[in-house]
């Protein structure tokens, strides 16, 4: 069956640092793969996706790259910030035209500190 | 546009009752599915659909029914609550697009349950 492996948190970083949170996974296939990001007391939203091999997926500084090779898309930013501090949640839908099930993740928490 | 709605933000039970967790989503979304959120475990499926008079079920469906009479609408009902069922309940929903990269799932705010 499917499944997603990321970094066990917590993680804590000064303003400024470089983050990088490591995902790794196990599917059939050509996944889709996604960065989803929970804030305190919030549901999750989607923080960015690729959908084939060597996409990069971006969105507010976030990037993350699909490898194919080594079956990861680890979550990267250059410089955090104060408000980044959240959990952060990698996951993958499994190609196949009636497969629209996510599979998560443990989730690793971040904080960043001023 | 609402999004995704739950109701309640929070509940209290014991131990054998029951109650219904509320989700509705207004994107006229095919697919729709509970998660629960556990401390180290992520996010489980609990139940899906995929259209109204659709449902299935996911990773942990044990204690737990739904069902899909509209689009909009896809309770969660607890049966007999048990402590063990103390979570954290995500509804989502998105559309179903065969072959499409824009099938993003849409998450509710949440419903903490705790049963005592």
């Amino acid at each position: 069956g499917n499944s997603v492996t990321q970094m066990e948190g917590p993680v804590t970083l000064s303003e400024e640092a470089f983050l990088t949170i490591n995902c790794t996974y196990t599917a059939t296939g050509y996944p889709s793969l996604f960065w989803y990001v929970q804030y305190p007391g919030e549901g999750l939203q989607l923080l960015l996706k690729a959908t084939k091999a060597d996409d990069k997926g971006s969105n507010k500084g976030f990037e993350a790259t699909y490898r194919k090779e080594t079956t990861s898309f680890h979550l990267e930013k250059g410089s955090v910030q104060v408000s980044d501090s959240a959990v952060y949640f990698c996951a993958l839908r499994s190609s196949g035209g009636s497969n629209y099930k996510l599979t998560f993740g443990k989730g690793t928490l971040l904080t960043v500190n001023p | 546009n609402a999004g995704v709605t739950q109701t309640p933000k929070f509940q209290v039970l014991k131990t054998g009752q029951s109650m219904t967790l509320q989700c509705a989503q207004d994107m006229n979304h095919e697919y729709m599915s509970w998660y629960r959120q556990d401390p180290g475990m992520g996010l489980r499926l609990i139940h899906y659909s995929v259209g109204a008079g659709i449902t299935d079920q996911g990773e942990v469906p044990n204690g737990y029914n739904v069902s899909r009479s509209t689009t909009e609408d896809f309770p969660l009902r607890l049966l007999s609550a048990a402590p063990s069922q103390t979570s954290v309940y995500f509804c989502a929903s998105s559309y179903m697009i065969q072959g499409s990269s824009y099938n993003e799932q849409f998450f509710g705010p949440g419903t903490r349950l705790t049963v005592l």
